[in-house]
């Protein structure tokens, strides 16, 4: 069976550091990018960051450049979110997911949606 | 912030159909491949409609996508109880910022 199974969640104080662990079974996790989704309480999902096959390519979204930092072990299958400086607004349910499909079509268009989810393990950040 | 608009609420009654548009620009929607989620309460997003209007196996046929420019719609017919949950479109945002992107959600009430 294909899983993902979050873990590492839990209450941090404002400028504390944390660090998510995601781990992957029932497909060849090293071949697929990897990708964090969190989701504030009562809010939408927000797209965090992604993850290629081998680590050597990394996207962020904006509000965590320089704070969290997305990696990957394929030896132990697993992926990781190391968050540091955590504010309140990082409150959520965090979510790691499997990009089914991550490519670029010559001339641009890209193919990128989420295949696989884990539950979710929650994070608060509050004093 | 989402860049992705979508409705806050749609909802029918049973057997009817719905349609949940999702509204963006050319560095996201008008220049790359869409793909809906479905989140029952209390769970974990789940795929429903990939490359703008391909469905993984298991999705029944009443779960159909499209898209025509900068917008794409999620359409769901013969609505079931089941189908209350909030929807999310998402897509590939491929501006200076480039990154994932998602709606800003819909719940679909079945009346």
């Amino acid at each position: 069976e294909v899983q993902l199974v979050e873990s590492g969640g839990g209450l941090v104080q404002p400028g504390g550091s944390l660090r998510l662990s995601c781990a992957a079974s029932g497909f060849t996790f090293s071949s697929y990018w990897m990708s964090w989704v969190r989701q504030a309480p009562g809010k939408g999902l927000e797209w965090v960051a992604n993850i290629k096959q081998d680590g050597s390519e990394k996207y962020y979204v904006d509000s965590v450049k320089g704070r969290f930092t997305i990696s990957r072990d394929n030896a132990k299958n697993s992926l990781y979110l190391q968050m540091n400086s955590l504010r309140a607004e990082d409150t959520a349910v965090y979510y790691c997911a499997r990009a089914g499909r991550f490519a670029a079509r010559p001339g641009g268009s890209v193919y990128y949606y989420m295949d696989v989810w884990g539950k979710g393990t929650t994070v608060t950040v509050s004093s | 912030q989402s860049v992705l608009t979508q409705p806050p609420s749609v909802s029918a009654a049973p057997g009817q159909k719905v349609t949940i548009s999702c509204s963006g620009s050319s560095s996201n929607i008008g220049n790359n491949y869409v793909s809906w989620y479905q989140q029952l309460p209390g769970t974990a997003p789940k795929l429903l409609i990939y490359d703008n209007n391909k469905r993984p196996s298991g999705i029944p046929d009443r779960f159909s996508g499209s898209k025509s420019g900068t917008s794409a719609t999620l359409g769901i017919t013969g609505l079931q109880t089941g189908d209350e949950a909030d929807y999310y479109c998402g897509t590939w945002d491929s501006s200076l910022s480039a990154g994932g992107v998602f709606g800003t959600g819909t719940k679909v009430t079945v009346l």
